[in-house]
């Protein structure tokens, strides 16, 4: 089963709207991070926001929020007043604190497959 | 600029070929990751290392290896390549990365692996 889903491949909106990209998430464990990362067609992975599994508020980053709905293990990202620079590849990704693999460690990060998001003038 | 660096940025090799990627973390950062991004595959974590130590594997291939060094910069080797190796590969660091953190990984710029 995906861990992380990202229903909107790609995504077409208009310069100075608000926009919303879906992540939902699949864990048993109480304990968990969730990211958003954005690629732009240069290729590299920035990073935008971060919200912990326990914490009490959304995340907000500018004009970057995280719209966190722990019940519905939802975590989608709200960019306003959006840009054209805004244009790229988004990723929700999620970490859990202990990992399931060797050593006892903390696993990397798993990735949606990405919304694909073009801002119009 | 995630202060995370990466060489080479593009690498044109043949099959059967091996090679070696490297990554410097940020000042201060014990964990690096590394991970293959790939059309088919999308964004998938390979490996982890803590201060010097393996602590976790994803789906790495048994012809990839990494280590970490003591300055902590690391390196992933790649051997055997095959077409299907072709992608982008990441590293990315943070300052802790043990058990029960959560900390932000930051990526590098990547190496594009093209094999022919």
């Amino acid at each position: 089963a995906q861990k992380i889903t990202q229903t909107q491949p790609g995504m077409f909106v208009q310069e100075k709207e608000a926009v919303t990209l879906d992540c939902t998430y699949d864990t048993s464990d109480p304990s968990y991070g969730l990211f958003w990362y954005k690629q732009p067609s240069s290729g590299e992975m920035i990073f935008l926001i971060y919200q912990g599994s326990y914490d009490q508020q959304n995340a907000t980053e500018g004009r970057y929020s995280l719209n966190f709905q722990k019940a519905r293990k939802s975590a989608n990202l709200v960019i306003s007043a959006s840009q054209l620079g805004d244009s790229a590849m988004y990723f929700c990704a999620m970490r859990e604190a202990v990992g399931k693999h060797s050593g006892g460690g903390a696993d990397g990060l798993t990735f949606g497959k990405g919304t694909h998001l073009i801002i119009q003038p | 600029d995630s202060g995370v660096t990466q060489t080479p940025k593009h690498l044109i090799t043949a099959t059967g070929q091996r090679v070696t990627l490297r990554c410097s973390p940020r000042s201060g950062d014990l964990s690096v990751y590394w991970y293959q991004q790939s059309l088919d595959q999308g964004l998938q974590f390979l490996i982890h290392y803590y201060n010097g130590e393996e602590r976790a594997k994803g789906n790495i291939l048994e012809r990839f290896s990494a280590q970490q060094f003591p300055d902590l910069h690391s390196e992933l080797n790649l051997s055997s390549l095959e077409l299907g190796d072709s992608a982008l590969y990441f590293c990315a660091s943070s300052p802790r990365g043990i058990a029960g953190s959560t900390d932000t990984q930051y990526f590098g710029p990547g190496t594009r692996l093209t094999v022919l």
